[in-house]
């Protein structure tokens, strides 16, 4: 079974840095795509960044490019998300998600970022 | 990266289908064959219900289905059931790794 953890949330100041980690288990982690996705309070989905198996290709949002970096530690079976100068419309639940199909099959249970 | 349009919410007794509609552009949705659609419901984290248009992962009801004409995907439930209330969000691939969510639909189950 597919498992994803989300870990790294919690409230920080507008300006300020955070780093999530997702840790994977359940699978081939070095043969999996993997991505971020947000969702603000009340709102809805927003795909944040994608990292290929390799770690060789990332893309970002527009909203975050140039702030957040997508890494992944493949011998660690985690993918990372540095998030720096935060702002306030940062705030939201944090998902990690595997890529199958270009589509996200399974899910962390997310972790909440506050920028406050 | 506009967000593809989905309706606000749609309702349904159950037993009866309803239909949710997802439209992008030529460069999204019109563009590619990677359409997937996800179930949410409060305080839990999604789960993917259709993914290539029309494909069901192991485990979704076949009251679930999947669509696609032009620039715009659908989203049918047959014989609602109670259990489908619940947001629903469709996501396209954009092209150059890059994907994007509608804005959600609530459905509500009468």
């Amino acid at each position: 079974e597919v498992q994803l953890v989300e870990s790294g949330g919690g409230l920080v100041q507008p300006g300020g840095s955070l780093r999530l980690s997702c840790a994977a288990s359940g699978i081939t982690f070095r043969n999996n795509w993997m991505h971020w996705v947000r969702q603000a309070p009340g709102k809805g989905l927003l795909w944040v960044s994608y990292i290929n198996s390799d770690g060789s290709t990332t893309t970002y949002a527009d909203s975050v490019k140039g702030r957040f970096t997508i890494s992944r530690d493949n011998a660690k079976n985690t993918v990372y998300l540095q998030m720096n100068s935060l702002r306030a419309e940062d705030t939201a639940v944090y998902y990690c998600a595997r890529d199958r199909s270009y589509s996200k099959d399974s899910w962390g249970l997310g972790t909440l970022v506050t920028v406050s | 990266q506009s967000a593809l349009t989905q309706p606000r919410s749609v309702s349904g007794s159950p037993g009866q289908s309803v239909t949710i509609s997802c439209t992008g552009t030529s460069s999204d949705v019109g563009a590619y064959n990677y359409i997937s659609w996800y179930q949410q419901h409060p305080g839990r984290a999604p789960k993917l219900l259709i993914y290539d248009v029309s494909l069901r992962p192991s485990g979704v009801p076949d009251r679930f289905s999947g669509s696609k004409s032009g620039s715009t995907a659908s989203l049918t439930l047959s014989g609602l059931q109670a259990e489908d209330d619940a947001d629903y969000y469709c996501c396209s691939y954009a092209g150059t790794y890059t994907w994007m969510f509608g804005g959600g639909t609530k459905v509500t189950v009468l």
